[in-house]
């Protein structure tokens, strides 16, 4: 069965550092995608970055990249210039016919 | 702007009780999701559905049922709360593609913190 591990379930980066999230993930699949959500506190969780699995070239948006390694099974989320509003937690999430979701990453921005 | 409502922020209700859960999207998504989050677990597929009158059971659906009468409304009921179903649901929606569960993204509602005392 697939699996999704955030081995991380709190961190701190100071503002305008840059950190990085792991996630690893379990599957004999070679057809999948992958996700980070981002959910702020008392707010909608909504979507960082996608990943497809057949696509070498890893995702970017804006400040968010990923490091996709997919024979690790490795999904890492890197966050540039960190800024207050990116204290949220962050779940990484893998999706095949089914959707798994790691149990989250709660980041604290230290101003 | 994208949109997905749930009914109720914040629910307190009695052991024993049948609770309703409403989520209504305005994007004519074909799948809809219902998770319950928890500290330390993540969120946890409930049931999903990707067409009216169509559900999926997800990967804790044990004292959970769902209704889907119209493509805009999934509901969440569970027949006789009990208090480790105190919890908060996450509602969701997403395009269908080819009949796969959810290859573009997921958008949430607010979720409903749920007590059952």
């Amino acid at each position: 069965a697939q699996t999704v591990t955030q081995s991380q379930p709190e961190m701190s980066v100071q503002e305008a550092e840059t950190v990085t999230l792991s996630c690893t993930y379990d599957t004999s699949e070679s057809d999948y995608y992958l996700f980070w959500y981002k959910q702020p506190p008392s707010r909608q969780m909504i979507l960082v970055i996608r990943q497809e699995a057949y696509k070498q070239q890893n995702a970017t948006e804006n400040r968010f990249s990923v490091n996709f390694q997919k024979a690790a099974k490795s999904f890492s989320l890197k966050i540039s210039d960190s800024q207050l509003g990116d204290a949220a937690m962050y779940f990484c999430a893998y999706v095949d016919d089914k959707i798994i979701f790691g149990k989250g990453t709660r980041l604290h921005i230290l101003p | 702007d994208v949109k997905v409502t749930q009914s109720s922020r914040y629910l307190v209700k009695r052991t024993g009780e049948k609770v309703f859960l409403e989520c209504v999207q305005d994007m004519d998504h074909e799948n809809m999701f219902w998770y319950r989050q928890d500290p330390g677990l993540g969120l946890r597929l409930i049931y999903f559905s990707y067409d009216v009158k169509m559900k999926e059971k997800g990967d804790i659906p044990e004292g959970y049922s769902v209704s889907r009468e119209k493509k805009e409304r999934f509901s969440l009921i569970l027949e006789s709360a009990s208090t480790n179903q105190t919890s908060m649901y996450l509602c969701a929606s997403s395009l269908l593609n080819n009949g796969r569960i959810d290859i573009y993204e997921q958008y949430f509602g607010p979720g409903t913190r749920l007590t059952v005392t």
